[in-house]
């Protein structure tokens, strides 16, 4: 069955520290690929996606993804975290099964705290 | 504001209640889902709705009926809940099921 790993349950960071948070996916077909974020007491909200092209995607705030297709990876990364990106991180990806329902798979996230 | 308004937001219930969750979006979205948030667990997918038809139910337990009788309203009705189903329930939406997906603020449901 699909699934998606993320390897870092909680991440403690303090601030200008680089930042890179690991998404493992099992399955070997076209994915779709997402980083979404929640913020304390806020709803979830995506921060990029990857669809097709460069495999080097750039999201909001800073952040940018790579799609390493041989290693069925899609890390997160941010140079310089800030204490405003203490917040659950969660990689999710969508496979295409030609033709079936597309279904959003969600890897368990991991919690970032930023220390100023 | 994310565009997809759910009600309401805390919801206390007995094992032998019938209560409904709300879900509501003006993103003039096609697609509508239904989540399970637990501690230290992913993210589950419960249902999807494309077109107001459903075209997913991951297994989930008939004490959870999903109803969409619309693009932009969808409800989950709950009956003779368990402990177990305690949890954050979040709806989302989607122009179609491959694209993004926007997320409404999901209800707190406490099972006595």
């Amino acid at each position: 069955a699909q699934s998606v790993s993320q390897h870092n349950h909680h991440v403690i960071l303090s601030e200008a520290a680089s930042l890179e948070l690991g998404c493992n996916y099992s399955y070997g077909g076209t994915v779709n690929l997402f980083w979404y974020v929640q913020y304390p007491g806020q709803h979830l909200q995506l921060l990029l996606k990857y669809f097709s092209g460069d495999p080097l995607v750039k999201g909001i705030k800073g952040f940018e993804a790579e799609f390493i297709k041989s290693k069925f990876s899609f890390n997160l990364r941010k140079p310089s975290v800030q204490w405003s990106d203490t917040a659950e991180y969660f990689c999710a990806v969508n496979a295409h099964y030609g033709g079936a329902t597309n279904k959003l798979i969600f890897g368990t996230g991991t919690l970032l705290a930023v220390q100023p | 504001e994310t565009g997809v308004t759910q009600t309401p937001r805390h919801l206390v219930m007995g094992m032998t209640n019938k209560k409904s969750l709300k879900c509501e979006q003006h993103l003039g979205h096609n697609a509508m889902y239904w989540y399970k948030q637990s501690a230290k667990k992913p993210l589950e997918l419960m249902f999807v709705y494309n077109f107001k038809e459903q075209t997913e139910n991951n297994s989930v337990p008939s004490r959870f009926s999903p109803e969409c009788p619309n693009s932009s309203h969808l409800f989950l009705h709950l009956h003779t809940l368990q402990p177990e189903d305690s949890a954050l329930y979040l709806c989302a939406s989607s122009r179609d099921p491959v694209q993004p997906q926007h997320f409404g603020d999901g209800t707190r449901l406490s099972i006595l």
